[in-house]
């Protein structure tokens, strides 16, 4: 049973480029989370998301930040027209059932902008 | 060896001691505690976590102590090995959603031989 499969696992955009992370939760995990991680700090919630649904995008961006989660294929985490400020590392977690103890976290996307 | 104050971001121990690690939390309707261990270049591992109704928990060379009165959570590691070098992180709930975790900046445990 594959753990949560996140890539790319670096990606490097240039300013005022797309940027598009994916993250394929655990087989039978319908619960998604992206959490963002800047250097020398803890984790920061963003969304949470179920299958086609948004729950809860509390911690994202108002604007250039989207996430979604289809019926068919991974969890996308995309960030428009990135600036330096969005370097980061970027973690998906997912769990069958709401987050508790049988969450577990990818091993990030880390990006970088030139 | 032991974390102390509010934040120390390093912890240096020797191999075979006991690691204690500390951390303050925020929010008093917090109920739901994690402790998690994230090695260079992959994502947080589950450690142990703990209710507000409880005020100690133990695992495998893992014990989690929880005071409410001072907000103050700690990770115990019996017998610190190598293999515990690594950042660890408490995370708390934030307001009655347990999928929203609020993570603190992370203490920095090195293992020496």
């Amino acid at each position: 049973n594959a753990g949560v499969m996140q890539n790319p696992r670096h990606l490097v955009r240039r300013r005022g480029q797309e940027a598009r992370l994916r993250c394929s939760p655990m087989k039978g995990h319908s619960h998604v989370y992206w959490y963002r991680q800047l250097p020398e700090e803890g984790l920061k919630f963003m969304v949470y998301l179920q299958k086609e649904n948004i729950i809860d995008e509390s911690g994202m961006p108002k604007e250039r930040f989207s996430a979604e989660f289809p019926k068919e294929g991974p969890s996308i985490l995309r960030i428009q027209q990135v600036v330096r400020g969005d370097s980061a590392a970027y973690f998906c977690a997912s769990s069958s059932r709401v987050m508790n103890t049988e969450a577990f976290f990818g091993q990030g996307t880390r990006l970088t902008v030139v | 060896g032991e974390s102390v104050g509010l934040h120390l971001p390093t912890l240096s121990v020797q191999e075979g001691d006991n690691s204690i690690i500390n951390c303050a939390y925020s929010n008093s309707a917090s109920d739901y505690f994690i402790w998690y261990k994230q090695e260079s270049g992959k994502g947080p591992q589950f450690i142990i976590d703990i209710r507000s109704n409880m005020d100690k928990r133990q695992g495998q060379r893992v014990t989690v102590l929880l005071n409410k009165t001072v907000k103050h959570l700690s990770l115990q590691i019996a017998a610190t090995q190598p293999g515990d070098s690594a950042v660890y992180f408490c995370a708390e709930n934030m307001g009655s959603n347990d999928y929203k975790l609020s993570f603190g900046a992370g203490t920095t445990v090195t293992v020496r031989a």
